[in-house]
């Protein structure tokens, strides 16, 4: 079955730039979305359309693809994105999925 | 403001059922695909189901896990999404979201809890 494959952690100091990727090879041809997840809390949108940012969202993260991956690039990443993130897409008969997630580290 | 709220979560017993309602606002319910989403104890999100909108003939799609035992309903004109779950299994465990994943309206989830 499909899947979309995120590595389970990534891990940056504050002000570095943090990179997580969602690899599946319906990418190419399907949107990629990202949410993230604080502790105890409802998923927030901060990517959706591949590289389109929601309004409230910070400049500091941008969504990118090439080829077969999606990467959410978290520019100066601060003590308050450290989160789950996850990857949402959807397959090539449009059933939508979710990636594994990344625990993101920021200290 | 968009407002997504659901309800009718608990605790059942395997083999019972349950059904879960969510209610919508501040957006036009019947212009989106809902979703249900669930997130299992310390575990990642897990797509559940989906009800198209009208233009798509309100037509549903169900994970392999919950097919054949979960239906998924909509009431445009109440601007609600339903989840019935039948023979519900210790794994169906979770907080289930109500949700318009590709839009990012969500809820704030409703905990199920299957145990004896």
């Amino acid at each position: 079955s499909y899947e979309l494959t995120q590595p389970p952690s990534v891990s940056v100091s504050p002000g570095q730039t943090a990179r997580i990727t969602c690899s599946g090879d319906a990418l190419p041809k399907k949107y990629a979305y990202w949410y993230q997840q604080k502790s105890g809390q409802a998923p927030v949108m901060v990517i959706f359309e591949d590289t389109k940012r929601p309004s409230g969202i910070p400049g500091r993260f941008s969504g990118s693809t090439s080829g077969t991956m999606a990467t959410l690039t978290i520019s100066g990443a601060q003590v308050e994105d450290e989160a789950d993130y996850y990857c949402y897409s959807t397959d090539s008969n449009d059933t939508p999925l979710f990636g594994g997630g990344t625990k993101l580290t920021v200290l | 403001e968009v407002q997504v709220v659901e309800s009718g979560g608990g605790l059942v017993q395997p083999g019972g059922s349950l059904r879960l309602s969510c209610r919508a606002s501040g957006f036009t319910f019947s212009d989106y695909h809902m979703d249900w989403v669930r997130q299992a104890p310390g575990k990642g999100l897990e797509w559940v189901g989906r009800t198209r909108n009208n233009v798509n003939s309100y037509t549903t799609q169900y994970a392999a896990s919950v097919k054949g035992r979960f239906t998924i309903s909509r009431d445009d004109s109440k601007n609600s999404l339903y989840l019935q779950m039948n023979s519900l299994k210790t794994e169906d465990t979770a907080v289930y979201y109500c949700a318009s994943a590709s839009q990012g309206y969500w809820g704030q989830g409703t905990l199920v809890t299957v145990s004896s």
